[in-house]
């Protein structure tokens, strides 16, 4: 698992309120993703970094931000929630970008009434 | 985009059984992984796969880059093989960074 670690684990928002969350990774490896897992759609990319301050946009971007200060933290912001944003949200790393494996985070499931 | 088609979108098997889980995808690519995502949620890479075969313990996968297709094999399945088994890809143009299109994934369930 790559030590990634994912706050909040759990979150239940209402509609048009800002989120916040966060991904936290201990191997210091360069490359950062944002999915979100939804069902009959798999897991689909929302952000990457290649570095810090370092930061592109995945297949489903709209509606979300992200921001990286650290190799450490990738953090994804939710501007003003919606109920089409509810789902699980994992995060993954990768060291470089031949590698043969992505890992995974735990996942945070958020729910906006 | 790439697009990456899995099938059967379920499977129910007996412990014991073998099964073979297709991944169909639309364009050449530089990059394929297999995962396994467990009742609990947690996915972990299986195979990393862009061509060719490999085997570890019961799972063996087999990717032919020609005809664009993946195979994942589960032999004497167990009821620990139960859970989501997805297709992931990274088309072999690409601007940066190892970004993965999935599929829907293969719903597995192992019963004893």
């Amino acid at each position: 698992d790559a030590g990634i670690t994912q706050s909040p684990r759990h979150k239940v928002t209402e509609t048009g309120t800002p989120v916040t969350l966060r991904c936290h990774q201990t191997e210091n490896h360069r490359y950062m993703y944002w999915y979100r897992q939804d069902p009959g759609h798999g897991l689909r990319l929302i952000h990457y970094s290649y570095g810090v301050k370092d930061t592109d946009k995945g297949e489903v971007s709209d509606g979300y931000s992200v921001s990286r200060s650290k190799t450490e933290d990738f953090l994804l912001t939710l501007e003003s929630a919606t109920s089409s944003q509810t789902s699980v949200y994992f995060c993954a790393t990768t060291p470089y970008i031949q590698a043969e494996t992505q890992y995974f985070g735990p996942g945070t499931r958020l729910l906006v009434l | 985009g790439i697009q990456v088609e899995q099938s059967p979108p379920d499977l129910i098997l007996q412990e014991g059984a073998n099964s073979t889980l297709r991944c169909n995808f639309s364009d050449s690519v530089n990059n394929l992984q297999w995962f396994h995502q467990n009742p609990w949620g947690q996915l972990i890479n299986l195979f990393y796969i862009p061509s060719g075969t490999k085997q570890n313990g019961r799972l063996s996968a087999t990717t032919v880059a020609t005809e664009r297709y993946s195979l994942l094999y589960i032999s004497s399945s167990q009821t620990t093989d139960s859970g989501v088994y997805f297709c992931a890809v990274e088309g072999r143009i690409k601007a940066a960074g190892n970004k993965l299109t999935f599929g829907g994934g293969t719903r597995v369930l192992v019963k004893p």
